[in-house]
């Protein structure tokens, strides 16, 4: 069972540039999220959605965006990358609203 | 609004110590309640759950009883191991529509043999 797979798992990138962090779920989850690990703060949501052609900002939407196309996938775009930016991105999903969440590995993002 | 509070680590115990880490919440609502496990390297895994007061969710030895009049989940377990060691993260959902969790900062463990 693949679960949550997100691509890649380790990335640099320069100041400026743009690029895309893939997720995709094979559960048939109607909920996803997008989350941000950075030291002493926790995970952040970014942004979520809750069904194919829904999505919504979460908690730091700031230099992202999504799109939900498919209820298989949700990807997140950094439209002009900042160092600010430099973190470890989870993207997970969900059943239901009082459902557990599945966590993808990670994405290691450095932006120099 | 709607939060967690968790103990801060670094926690270090020796291998078969209790193990309590400490995890408070607010919220306007009755949210189901999440410990979540990371290991090294590795994204988060639900280590235990419960979604109303009282219950207690359990696994591999740990376990949590969400209470209500205390608004806390506080995660125990008896005799810790060194393949234990990673960080724990309590989180709620807010049982909002959208189904999305508000996690504590993390608290870092471990175990020495």
């Amino acid at each position: 069972n693949a679960g949550v797979t997100q691509t890649p798992k380790f990335q640099v990138l320069k100041t400026g540039q743009s690029m895309t962090l893939q997720c995709a779920q094979d559960m048939n989850h109607e909920y996803m999220s997008w989350y941000r690990q950075d030291p002493g703060m926790g995970l952040r949501l970014i942004h979520y959605s809750v069904g194919a052609g829904i999505t919504d900002q979460g908690e730091v939407p700031n230099g992202y965006n999504v799109s939900r196309s498919t209820t298989e996938d949700f990807p997140l775009r950094l439209l002009s990358a900042a160092p600010s930016q430099t973190s470890v991105y989870f993207c997970a999903s969900s059943l239901g609203h009082r459902s557990e969440a599945f966590f993808g590995q990670g994405t290691r993002l450095t932006v120099v | 609004g709607n939060s967690v509070t968790q103990m801060e680590g670094p926690v270090t115990l020796s291998e078969e110590a209790f193990l309590t880490i400490n995890c408070t919440y607010t919220a306007t609502g009755y949210p189901s309640l999440f410990w979540y496990v990371q290991y090294p390297g590795e994204g988060l895994q639900l280590l235990l759950k419960a979604t109303k007061a009282d219950d207690k969710g359990s696994n591999k030895g740990f376990e949590a009883t969400y209470r209500k009049e205390t608004t806390s989940f506080h995660l125990e377990k008896g005799s810790v191991q060194v393949s234990d060691s990673a960080v724990y993260f309590c989180a709620q959902n807010y049982g909002g529509s959208q189904g999305n969790l508000i996690f504590g900062k993390g608290t870092k463990l471990s175990v020495k043999p």
